[in-house]
């Protein structure tokens, strides 16, 4: 099926740095949706967004939809040793309709370094 | 408190043998959804369900099979013939109306198959 592209695949960071990933798609996505994965456990929605353009953030977490739709960004500032773990991003491309099928990238895996 | 619940956390079985991986969740959502995670792979859809009594294959629907026979209860049976099972299986849910997309994970479910 279709994947999205994510990058980097993985980072080894200093506590307190601020990390960068990203996502991109060949074609126009109308829902970008980030996710964290501790091991052994599900991934917890992050943050969701739904415009082009649109920057959300959630505590040190910030997320940006791109303007020509077909990428995302995720930052995190102020890196602490809990921000371990695998960080995916999703999206739901344009003229999907109503079968919600989600595209997911391959994860960045994040070890930060205390 | 509302969740998915997925159980157990860790289950065993011999080759050749049928076995299922319940779901269940009081989110009150109308979708729900089985992934498989390999390592390294991200996640692959198994099947999905948007409403109950109906669902459809996803990317990697081959050797399982489901059933939607109440709106909080979406169980995988992962049959004798998937040639690997061996995976950590992830259920999630998600609303069906007000235009988001956000899908919402269980803890998830090791499948051991030896």
């Amino acid at each position: 099926g279709q994947q999205l592209n994510q990058s980097p695949q993985s980072m080894f960071i200093q506590e307190g740095e601020d990390v960068s990933m990203n996502c991109t798609s060949s074609s126009i996505f109308n829902t970008w949706l980030w996710y964290k994965q501790d091991p052994g456990e599900g991934p917890v929605l992050l943050i969701a967004l739904y415009k082009a353009g649109e920057l959300t953030s959630n505590g040190r977490l910030t997320a940006q939809f791109g303007i020509t739709r077909k990428d995302s960004f995720l930052n995190i500032s102020a890196s602490i040793p809990s921000d371990v773990g695998i960080y995916f991003c999703a999206g739901l491309p344009r003229g999907t309709g109503n079968n919600r099928k989600l595209i997911w990238g391959l994860g960045t895996s994040l070890a930060v370094n205390p | 408190d509302g969740g998915i619940t997925q159980s157990p956390k860790y289950l065993f079985r011999k080759e050749g043998q049928n076995v299922t991986l319940s779901c269940e969740q009081n989110l009150n959502h109308d979708a729900m959804y089985w992934y498989r995670q390999d390592p390294g792979q991200g996640l692959r859809l198994i099947y999905y369900s948007q409403i109950v009594n109906d669902f459809q294959k996803g990317d990697i629907a081959e050797g399982y099979s489901v059933s939607r026979e109440k709106k909080e209860s979406f169980p995988l049976t992962v049959t004798s013939a998937q040639k690997n099972p061996t995976a950590f299986y992830l259920c999630a849910s998600s609303p069906r109306t007000g235009g988001k997309y956000e899908q919402y994970f269980g803890p998830g479910t090791r499948l051991t198959v030896t």
